[in-house]
């Protein structure tokens, strides 16, 4: 079975402290995988997709790079406003399937 | 940009009611999903429909749960007899073509009294 587990849970950083959150998977055969970030009461809004080893996205202060077990998240001199909680996830390896995997989240905050 | 809408936002109803989820996906979207998030824990799978049938469900989906497209905009996940464990954020999610990534809707909360 298809698994995400991400790390840390939760993690405080001060503005223009960089970091990285980590996903590492379980799956038979990789098909996507996918960063999001979600606000409090808000659905999942999709940032990158990856889908083989050594790829790497970038938006604004954000890159997402891939291996063959695990995805990061890199945040670069964040700013309180990239605060929110960030959900790694992978298309199901079953041939044809649809549905996403997703891990528990990290939930980042940036103090001004 | 275009958006996945999702009403209500926050539905509250009595064990055993029926319930009716709305989403409106995002315009020439062809594949539609639910997920579920129960506070605390992470976001999973329902169910995915796609040509007027579901192309894949999971266990939580059982006979309690349907899905449909009734006039070819909304698309609707309606909940029999609710219990209290279906108390959750459900999401509706919506994609084009093969390999473009799904858009979440932000919601609705879900409460069972």
């Amino acid at each position: 079975e298809d698994q995400v587990t991400q790390s840390p849970e939760a993690l405080r950083l001060q503005e223009g402290e960089s970091s990285s959150l980590n996903c590492s998977y379980t799956v038979s055969g990789l098909r996507g995988l996918f960063w999001y970030r979600q606000d409090p009461g808000k659905g999942p809004e999709f940032l990158f997709t990856l889908y083989s080893a050594g790829e790497e996205k970038e938006k604004e202060r954000l890159k997402a790079t891939l291996t063959k077990k695990e995805s990061f998240l890199h945040i670069t001199a964040p700013k309180p406003e990239d605060s929110a909680t960030y959900l790694c996830a992978v298309l199901d390896s079953i041939q044809g399937a649809q549905k996403l995997v997703f891990g528990q989240g990290t939930r980042l905050t940036i103090n001004p | 940009e275009p958006e996945v809408t999702q009403t209500p936002s926050h539905q509250v109803t009595q064990m055993g009611q029926e319930v009716i989820l709305r989403c409106v996906p995002i315009s020439n979207h062809l594949y539609f999903y639910w997920y579920r998030q129960i506070l605390g824990q992470k976001v999973e799978f329902l169910v995915s429909f796609y040509n007027n049938e579901i192309s894949e469900k999971s266990e939580i989906f059982d006979d309690q749960f349907s899905v449909e497209r009734p006039d070819g905009s909304n698309f609707t996940l309606k909940i029999r007899s609710t219990k209290l464990e279906d108390s959750a954020m459900y999401f509706c999610a919506t994609r084009g073509q093969y390999n473009q990534p799904q858009h979440f809707g932000d919601g609705t909360r879900l409460s069972i009294l």
